[in-house]
This record gives structure tokens, C-alpha cells and sequence, in this order.
């Protein structure tokens, strides 16, 4: 199907763990994202890049990485997680224009125990 | 850096009655755009309705509608004949516009319809 996929839907892993959430998009977008939703804050970003091999900080990247080889692949690492990245995670996309907003994935739910 | 604020964490309306979502932002630019996305229990990001900062007529799509204050800063969001799907979290989002500049989301209210 067309359109912009999130993997996993949930996740549960153990603090100091490693964790990689997936983002995959079919449009070709310039733009990909990745925000944290959380209680009272709203979706704040983490991440974004502006094509393949650009990437830069956004609000909140500490604790975060992120790669982007390919236009279409935007994966978020957790690099050794703990309980306050307990979130849900989206990933969005967008075309260079970015006039009609973004187009969200379904988000994953990742706890941190 | 620009903020977005909605003032209501929780809101409630009878169903086919009307009731109107508050967002303000701080920005000291001209030109950006607005949005308001609906969040439904499955979680998903919906784009409700968007209003572009150099229009002055509100946007309206359907049941939904804008009253876009540019002096104020302002920008509220009306549904009118709420209906059950209507339930759901709704964010206000704001954006310069410019390749470099991200969208800055309201931390949301929570709107239940009720039968």
C-alpha cells in the first residue's frame, strides 16, 4: 500500500537496550520527521532530514539517532533507552513545498521498563 | 521560537450542537501557515483543516471552520453538528513557511461527544 508505514506498532523493551523504529514512506517526500507525543506536551521533534544524507536535530534529540541513506527510509535508533523515552512515536513526511502539512504514520508505542 | 498554546485539555458537546477549539501562537513572522489534525483512539494523525497566514477569508471544510485572528494571534477551530466520530484529541499546529522550518504543535484537547 501506498502511503507512510510504522514498525513496530508496539514495543516494550528494557532500559539500556538498544531500539530501532522504522519509518517507511512510498511518495518520495523530501521532508521525513520524527516526533514524540507525550502527555501535556503534544508532539514534539526529535529528528528531521531534509533528504537522503541530511539529517539535523530537532527539539529533543538527546538519547537519539538517525539515518537516512535512502529517500524513503527514515529509521530512529534509541541508542541505550530509558524510561523517559516512554512515548509514542510518529513519523511524518512531506514534499519540499511542505504548504499542505505533513502525512503521519500510525505511530509506535515504545515503553521502556 | 515560536509557541503554540490551547488553553482547554479537555472539552465536551453534545451531539449536533456546536463547540469551538481555543489555539493562540506566538510568532513575530508574517508568513506561515496553520492547521488543525485530529487524533482519534487508533492513534492515527488526521489533517482537519489549514489556513495559509496571507489569506484573510477563514478556511472551511465541511463541518469544520476556522476563525483566523492575525492580529491576535489566534486561530480557532469550530465544528458544528458534532457528531459521535467527532471524539478524538485535536492539535493546533503552526509553521513558517521555508524549507527549513518545522511544524510546532499545541499540547491538545481532548474532545468527547456525547449522545
Amino acid at each position: 500500500d501506498a502511503g507512510i508505514t510504522q514498525s513496530p506498532r508496539y514495543k516494550i523493551t528494557e532500559t539500556g537496550r538498544q531500539v530501532t523504529l522504522m519509518c517507511h514512506q512510498t511518495w518520495s517526500h523530501s521532508y521525513m520527521f520524527w516526533y514524540r507525543q507525550d502527555l501535556g506536551h503534544g508532539l514534539r521533534l526529535i529528528y528531521y532530514s531534509a533528504a537522503a544524507d541530511i539529517t539535523d536535530k530537532g527539539e529533543v534529540p538527546d538519547g537519539y539517532v538517525v539515518s537516512r541513506s535512502k529517500t524513503e527510509n527514515f529509521p530512529l535508533t534509541l541508542e541505550s533507552a530509558t524510561r523517559s523515552q516512554t512515548s509514542v512515536y510518529f513519523c511524518a513526511s512531506s514534499d519540499i513545498r511542505k504548504a499542505y502539512g505533513y502525512t503521519f504514520g500510525s505511530g509506535t508505542r515504545l515503553t521502556v521498563v | 521560537a515560536q509557541t503554540v498554546t490551547q488553553s482547554q485539555p479537555e472539552m465536551s458537546v453534545q451531539e449536533a450542537e456546536t463547540v469551538t477549539l481555543s489555539c493562540t501562537y506566538d510568532t513575530s513572522e508574517s508568513n506561515y501557515y496553520l492547521f488543525w489534525y485530529k487524533q482519534p483512539p487508533s492513534r492515527q494523525m488526521i489533517l482537519v483543516i489549514r489556513q495559509e497566514a496571507y489569506k484573510q477569508q477563514n478556511a472551511t471544510e465541511n463541518r469544520f471552520s476556522v476563525n483566523f485572528q492575525k492580529a491576535a494571534k489566534s486561530f480557532s477551530l469550530k465544528i458544528s453538528d458534532s457528531q459521535l466520530g467527532d471524539t478524538a484529541m485535536y492539535f493546533c499546529a503552526f509553521m513558517m513557511i521555508g524549507n527549513n522550518n518545522d511544524m510546532r504543535f499545541g499540547a491538545g484537547t481532548r474532545l468527547t461527544v456525547k449522545p
